[in-house]
C-alpha cells in the first residue's frame, strides 16, 4: 500500500539545526512531489514547501527561504526537510504528504508526522 | 499571496444532523481547493480535491462545491466519527480550520 513514513522524534536546542526524512512505498516515487506541513502545538496546518521528486524543483514558503531544504534521493525513494537556526517557535509536528510532481496542490498521503522540540 | 478563511470558526451539531463549512479565498483560485479532515493526534486526510471531487475512499455524505473564491464543504449528516477540525487549502495555502464538535 502507499505509505510515507518518517523518521522519529527530535530534540533540539536552539540555533541547531534538524534533518528530517520521509521514506515513499507503494508508488513510484519520482511520479510526484512531496511537501512539507508543519503544525505547531495547538495550531493549525502550515505549508512550508514542495519538491519534485522527478527532478528536483522546489518551491518554498516565504516565511522560511534561507533557513529550509528540501531534497530527495530517488535510490532510496526518500524525502529530506533540514530547518537550520532553530528557534522555539519552531516546535511543531512536521508532516511530509505526496503532492503533484509539477506543481504544489492536492496532498493525497500522508506520514503520520515527526515531532520536533526546540527547547534550551 | 491568497489567504484563505473559513466560517464558522467552532460549529456545534448532534449525529445525524447536516453541517456546512464555508471557505473563502482573498482571490480568485478557480476550482483548485482541497478539503481536509484531521482528527486529534492524527494526520490530516484529504476529503475533497478540485473543489468537487472526493478522494479515494471518502463517503458519499461528504460533498464539495464552490468555485472562484467562495467554497462549501457540506457533510449530510454526521457520523460520530466526523467530529473534527476541517481545514481548506489551495496550492500553498491552509485555511485556519472548522471544528466541528458535538452539541
Amino acid at each position: 500500500q502507499v505509505q510515507l513514513v518518517q523518521s522519529g522524534a527530535e530534540v533540539k536546542k536552539p540555533g541547531a539545526s534538524v534533518k528530517v526524512s520521509c521514506k515513499a512505498s507503494g508508488y513510484t516515487f519520482t511520479s510526484y512531489g512531496i511537501s512539507w506541513v508543519r503544525q505547531a502545538p495547538g495550531q493549525g496546518l502550515e505549508w512550508m514547501g514542495w519538491i519534485s521528486a522527478y527532478n528536483g524543483n522546489t518551491n518554498y514558503a516565504q516565511k522560511l527561504q534561507g533557513r529550509v531544504t528540501m531534497t530527495t534521493d530517488t535510490s532510496t525513494s526518500t524525502a529530506y526537510m533540514e530547518l537550520r537556526s532553530l528557534r522555539s517557535d519552531d516546535t511543531a509536528v512536521y508532516y511530509c504528504a505526496r503532492d503533484g510532481v509539477a506543481v504544489a496542490g492536492d496532498l493525497d498521503v500522508w506520514g503520520k508526522g515527526t515531532t520536533v522540540t526546540v527547547s534550551s | 499571496e491568497i489567504v484563505l478563511t473559513q466560517s464558522p470558526a467552532t460549529l456545534s451539531l448532534s449525529p445525524g444532523e447536516r453541517a456546512t463549512l464555508s471557505c473563502r479565498a482573498s482571490q480568485s483560485v478557480s476550482s483548485y481547493l482541497a478539503w481536509y479532515q484531521q482528527k486529534p493526534g492524527q494526520a490530516p486526510r484529504l476529503l475533497i480535491y478540485d473543489a468537487s471531487n472526493r478522494a479515494t475512499g471518502i463517503p458519499a455524505r461528504f460533498s464539495g462545491s464552490g468555485s472562484g473564491t467562495d467554497f462549501t464543504l457540506t457533510i449530510s449528516s454526521l457520523e460520530p466519527e466526523d467530529f473534527a477540525v476541517y481545514y481548506c487549502q489551495q496550492r500553498s495555502n491552509f485555511g485556519p480550520g472548522t471544528k466541528v464538535d458535538i452539541k
